[in-house]
């Protein structure tokens, strides 16, 4: 059975730190990983989408890995603003199926 | 630009009684999901389907039933609502079941009394 861990279940950093969240899974047989943002009584939004072939994926000052050997991914935010602050999820699809993290809480202070 | 639609976005129920959740998605996408999500215990896969007249159990399918009579439309059906099922619900969909984006629904909090 796949699991999904995040590391750490909650951060919080000063406006324009560099940061980095951290996803470890157990089955490296995976299609794909996502990375989520979740906002407080909101829905999960998709950031990026890394393909199992890829290395990594970036859009805007996210950048995402994929290390399939090792069993992890990282999402890195570039020059964080107040407006990053949400949960971030991390979830791999294997079969029919997406497996979540539990998710790391971020709080960026201004 | 609808996307993922779900309703109710609030419900309280009281034990025993059986209500559905709604969700439609205009995006024409195949795969279609429902999660539960706890505290301290991330997001459930309960039920998916992964085209119309197609359905199968996820990790947590015990007190919901599915049925996708329209690639449309993906409702959730509580049989006989337990104090166990109070959570936060969330409908998802895809193009396909692998290798695409998800889009999910705003979500929809169910509480049983």
């Amino acid at each position: 059975k796949q699991e999904v861990t995040q590391i750490p279940a909650a951060l919080s950093v000063p406006e324009g730190e560099n940061l980095v969240l951290n996803c470890s899974f157990t089955d490296s047989a995976i299609y794909n990983l996502q990375w989520f943002r979740q906002d407080p009584g909101k829905g999960l939004t998709s950031l990026l989408l890394i393909q199992s072939s890829q290395r990594e994926q970036t859009s805007g000052r996210l950048n995402a890995s994929l290390d399939k050997s090792s069993g992890r991914s990282t999402l890195y935010i570039a020059a964080s603003q107040p407006g990053d602050s949400a949960t971030y999820l991390c979830a791999l699809t294997s079969g029919s199926r997406l497996t979540f993290g539990e998710g790391t809480q971020l709080t960026v202070n201004p | 630009n609808a996307g993922v639609t779900q309703t109710p976005k609030f419900q309280v129920l009281k034990t025993g009684q059986s209500m559905t959740l709604q969700c439609a998605q205009d995006m024409n996408h195949e795969y279609m999901s429902w999660y539960r999500q706890d505290p301290g215990m991330g997001l459930r896969l309960i039920h998916y389907s992964v085209g119309a007249g197609i359905t199968d159990q996820g990790e947590v399918p015990n007190g919901y039933n599915v049925s996708r009579s329209t690639t449309e439309d993906f409702p959730l059906r509580l049989l006989s609502a337990a104090p166990s099922q109070t959570s936060v619900y969330f409908c998802a969909s895809s193009r396909t079941d692998i290798g695409n984006t998800i889009y999910f629904g705003e979500g929809s909090w169910l509480t049983v009394v």
